[in-house]
């Protein structure tokens, strides 16, 4: 079965600091993977996806995530922390059906100053 | 260029009334989907459309209904609330009637409470 872990449900950083968001999932075949952010009150929006092309995958806002298949992780990396990264980032696998994402429960960001 | 138009932003319910979550989209989105956000469990699908007349259950549909008679609008029915209903639902669209391969589009949600 499809499923998603995210470790820290809180993950809290020091401006300028290197942001490391982890997920691993499970999946019994060829995974799509995505990274999605949420700001306070809004809907989700996309940050970065991997479908099985290069396994360093670049988004938007400076994020990026590798794919480890051995280590079955795709963890979100920030090089340098800013206060408008506060956000809660969610991971999400392909299901079983082409037309359903499985989400992990989240991270939320909290960046000190 | 208003996206996915999400109303109302909020709503309390007695248990036992229904409602009516409406979800609109300008952007001839195929997909349509209602997810729910509970905390610490992440978003969990509800149903969703892949077109006009055509609609699926995802993981959590019990208690909920769902009618796609037009692209652009996907409403989501709950028929007799109850307090495990009490949650944040989002309305996401994509271009793709396969969420996989295009980004989806969300809503600013509906934070729902049922007493």
């Amino acid at each position: 079965a499809q499923s998603v872990t995210q470790l820290g449900s809180h993950v809290s950083v020091s401006e300028g600091a290197l942001v490391l968001l982890r997920c691993n999932y499970s999946s019994s075949v060829p995974p799509y993977l995505f990274w999605y952010v949420q700001y306070p009150n809004q809907g989700l929006q996309l940050l970065l996806k991997y479908t099985s092309a290069a396994t360093l995958v670049k988004g938007i806002n400076g994020f990026e995530a590798e794919f480890k298949k051995s280590e079955t992780s795709f963890h979100l990396t920030k090089p340098s922390a800013h206060m408008s990264d506060a956000a809660e980032y969610f991971c999400a696998v392909s299901g079983l059906s082409n037309y359903q994402l499985i989400w992990g429960a989240g991270t939320k960001l909290i960046i000190k100053p | 260029n208003a996206g996915v138009t999400q109303t109302p932003k909020f709503q309390v319910l007695k248990t036992g009334q229904s409602m009516t979550l409406q979800c609109a989209q300008d952007m001839n989105h195929e997909y349509m989907s209602w997810y729910r956000q509970d905390p610490g469990m992440g978003l969990r699908l509800i149903h969703y459309s892949v077109g006009a007349g055509i609609t699926d259950q995802g993981e959590v549909p019990n208690g909920y209904n769902v009618s796609r008679s037009t692209t652009e609008d996907f409403p989501l029915r709950l028929l007799s609330a109850a307090p495990s209903q009490t949650s944040v639902y989002f309305c996401a669209s994509s271009y793709d009637s396969q969420p996989l391969n295009s980004p989806l589009h969300f809503g600013n949600g509906t934070r729902l409470t049922v007493t």
